[in-house]
């Protein structure tokens, strides 16, 4: 399958502040799926992108895929303690099914 | 309310045991999937099934089983051949990813530890 990296693994915010985390492949990405996953609990699909460059909003919370479809990327603005939890980005694995990179932990401090 | 039902939500094993964790959805989805979760670590592919009867390994198979009798039940099992199953346990399931992968949707998970 498709490896992907992420980074940071960590992320340590101010509440208000920008959170920028990135995914990479070294192969062209069919596709990326974005997953949120709270502490002490199981990931929730966020997203979907497919198409090179494309630009999806879902609030403060913005995901682009890569002209080249190798990397994609999640911003967030203006964090709220309600973002904390770990985002994953997740590419084409064996088979049919996903593989998702190691995330990234976001804590945000009031 | 459809979702993925997981149990039990925490499982103790001894040494030499095998144990079975319980995965059921009510989704009428097709494929279901089985992943590890270890600190820090992403979530990593142990098997995943398209249609009843029939499942594939993922990247880290060894040590586990599945059956797939019923497209609602997906059980996963710990064997002895599995010296570091301490781990948090991920079911989910989506709709076929064709022509293009689907969400999936996760179950709140097992965490299984060693006694």
């Amino acid at each position: 399958g498709q490896q992907v990296m992420q980074i940071p693994q960590y992320q340590h915010v101010q509440e208000g502040e920008d959170f920028t985390t990135y995914c990479n492949s070294s192969t062209t990405l069919s596709n990326i799926q974005w997953y949120k996953q709270r502490p002490g609990g199981h990931p929730v699909f966020l997203i979907q992108l497919v198409k090179s460059g494309e630009v999806k909003k879902q609030k403060r919370l913005t995901f682009q895929f890569g002209e080249a479809k190798k990397n994609s990327s999640l911003h967030i603005t203006a964090t709220q303690t309600t973002d904390v939890g770990t985002y994953f980005c997740a590419g084409m694995g064996s088979g049919y099914a996903l593989n998702f990179g190691k995330g990234t932990s976001l804590l945000v401090t009031p | 309310d459809g979702g993925i039902t997981q149990s039990p939500k925490y499982l103790f094993r001894k040494e030499g045991q095998n144990v079975t964790l319980s995965c059921e959805q009510n989704l009428n989805h097709d494929a279901m999937y089985w992943y590890r979760q270890d600190p820090g670590q992403g979530l990593r592919l142990i098997y995943y099934s398209q249609i009843v009867n029939d499942f594939q390994k993922g990247d880290i198979a060894e040590g586990y089983s599945v059956s797939r009798e019923k497209k609602e039940s997906f059980p996963l099992t710990v064997t002895s051949a599995q010296k570091n199953p301490t781990a948090f346990y991920l079911c989910a399931s989506s709709i076929l990813p064709l022509p293009s992968y689907q969400p999936q949707h996760f179950g709140d998970g097992t965490r299984l530890s060693i006694l």
